[in-house]
């Protein structure tokens, strides 16, 4: 079982169309980031988060850490082809000091 | 700006066989990691470091080990290579609770 749990693990969507993806775990974080990454590539770095019940906005990326800092939520509105990719969630937890991931989501926005 | 690079890029092993992949980073970060991808999947822990000459066990740390001489490099060797650590390696560096930073990865493949 892994820390971080993401859903959906896929996603295909139309070009145009809203999607959520969601990262749970039972332990707490002091912090949590949304990664992208690109085939052939490392993650980049999308968002931190840092305060529970934070909402953080990336032009049309909306990200929201749960308020008791146990969960995070990515939301995508109206997607762009160019928004494919696998998005991966991480955290330090609180009582940690280690980067850990979860399993990731992929999305497919079709034209 | 090199930021994180790991070498080599692609390497191919007969099981059994020993190598070790090399991260070097040019940020003056505290933290290191080595993660392994497997298809479709997020990132995995194996081992990290929070300073020089000290390191730590990740999710998966078995058949793997690792240095911390220096505090730019931190090296992944693996002993005798098995088929199940066919992979895709990363490298990242950060400061605790900052963006992480990674490598092209290398693209292992035993046989």
């Amino acid at each position: 079982t892994q820390l971080l749990e993401q859903s959906p693990q896929f996603l295909s969507i139309q070009e145009g169309e809203n999607l959520t993806v969601y990262c749970n775990s039972s332990s707490v974080f002091s912090s949590l980031q949304w990664y992208r990454q690109e085939p052939g590539e490392g993650p980049v770095l999308l968002v931190t988060v840092v305060t529970g019940g934070e909402v953080k906005k990336l032009k049309r990326l909306t990200f929201q850490f749960g308020d008791a800092r146990k969960d995070s939520s990515l939301h995508i509105t109206a997607a762009q082809p160019g928004d494919t990719g696998l998005y991966l969630c991480a955290g330090i937890e609180a009582a940690g000091n280690k980067l850990t991931f979860g399993g990731g989501t992929r999305v497919l926005v079709k034209p | 700006n090199a930021g994180v690079t790991q070498t080599p890029k692609f390497r191919v092993l007969k099981t059994g066989q020993s190598m070790t992949l090399l991260c070097a980073q040019d940020m003056n970060h505290e933290y290191m990691y080595w993660y392994r991808q497997d298809p479709g999947m997020g990132l995995r822990l194996i081992h990290y470091s929070v300073g020089e000459g000290t390191t730590a066990k990740g999710e998966v740390p078995d058949g793997y080990n690792v240095s911390r001489l220096k505090k730019q490099n931190f090296l992944l060797g693996l002993e005798s290579a098995a088929p199940s650590q066919t992979s895709v390696y990363f490298c990242a560096s950060d400061t605790e609770g900052t963006e992480a930073f990674f490598g092209q990865g290398t693209r292992l493949t035993v046989v």
